[in-house]
């Protein structure tokens, strides 16, 4: 079952705008990542974030983590028509044994040129 | 070097049948995942191998499912007597050890599609 909620589940902005996601998830985490997927098929690892960590960058983008609201968010900025594609979080849960990701339900971004 | 393989990228068999999935992981990577995504239920956890055992399975959704993990590399994932609610694409993943932070590395996908 999934993790938790992602938000907007459907995004439409133009090239040069920042794009923001949003992600809830319900247990208590050892890290949280976020992912992409083109075309429904692989999912390519964009960043990971600690629970002990409040925000990460990583080029364009900018992710933060609060573990007292259980939420997260991505920040692309300046994006670009090759950023089209689908957007999941997915937690490490704390007492995974296998470190399996839970994912949340993603978000659709459509960049304009 | 060569990512995450997956086998075939399409299946489309008959209701009743049985399917083999395969995934190659990355060479000298010791853990392994099956996942799945589907229209109704998102992206979801099927089974994890470490080695060859799979000390969790918890996310197999029925005793038609099982997997195996020969050599610490290939993986086979069965679906036995399909059923059209198994439609989905079969993501494999894999990463170097069982750290919690130890990216995973996905596969293509099979697109699997039952009538």
């Amino acid at each position: 079952s999934q993790q938790g909620e992602e938000d907007p589940q459907a995004l439409s902005i133009q090239e040069g705008e920042n794009a923001t996601m949003n992600c809830s998830y319900k247990t208590s985490i050892n890290n949280l990542q976020w992912y992409r997927q083109n075309s429904g098929r692989g999912l390519v690892h964009l960043i990971l974030i600690r629970s002990n960590e409040r925000e990460k960058h990583s080029g364009r983008l900018r992710v933060t983590l609060d573990t007292s609201k259980k939420s997260s968010s991505l920040l692309i900025t300046a994006s670009r028509a090759a950023d089209t594609a689908s957007y999941f979080c997915a937690t490490v849960r704390l007492s995974n044994a296998g470190n399996m990701l839970t994912f949340g339900g993603g978000t659709r971004l459509m960049v304009k040129p | 070097g060569a990512g995450v393989s997956q086998s075939p990228s399409n299946k489309v068999t008959e209701k009743g049948k049985d399917v083999e999935l395969r995934c190659d992981p990355i060479s000298g990577h010791t853990a392994l995942y099956w996942y799945r995504q589907s229209l109704g239920q998102g992206l979801e956890f099927l089974i994890y191998f470490q080695g060859n055992s799979a000390p969790d399975k918890s996310g197999l959704p029925s005793d038609r499912f099982s997997a195996e993990r020969t050599g610490g590399s290939v993986s086979t994932l069965t679906i036995q007597r399909t059923q059209q609610e198994d439609s989905a694409v079969y993501l494999c993943a894999s990463s170097f050890g069982p750290v919690s932070t130890d990216t995973q590395y996905f596969g293509p996908g099979t697109r699997l599609t039952v009538l």
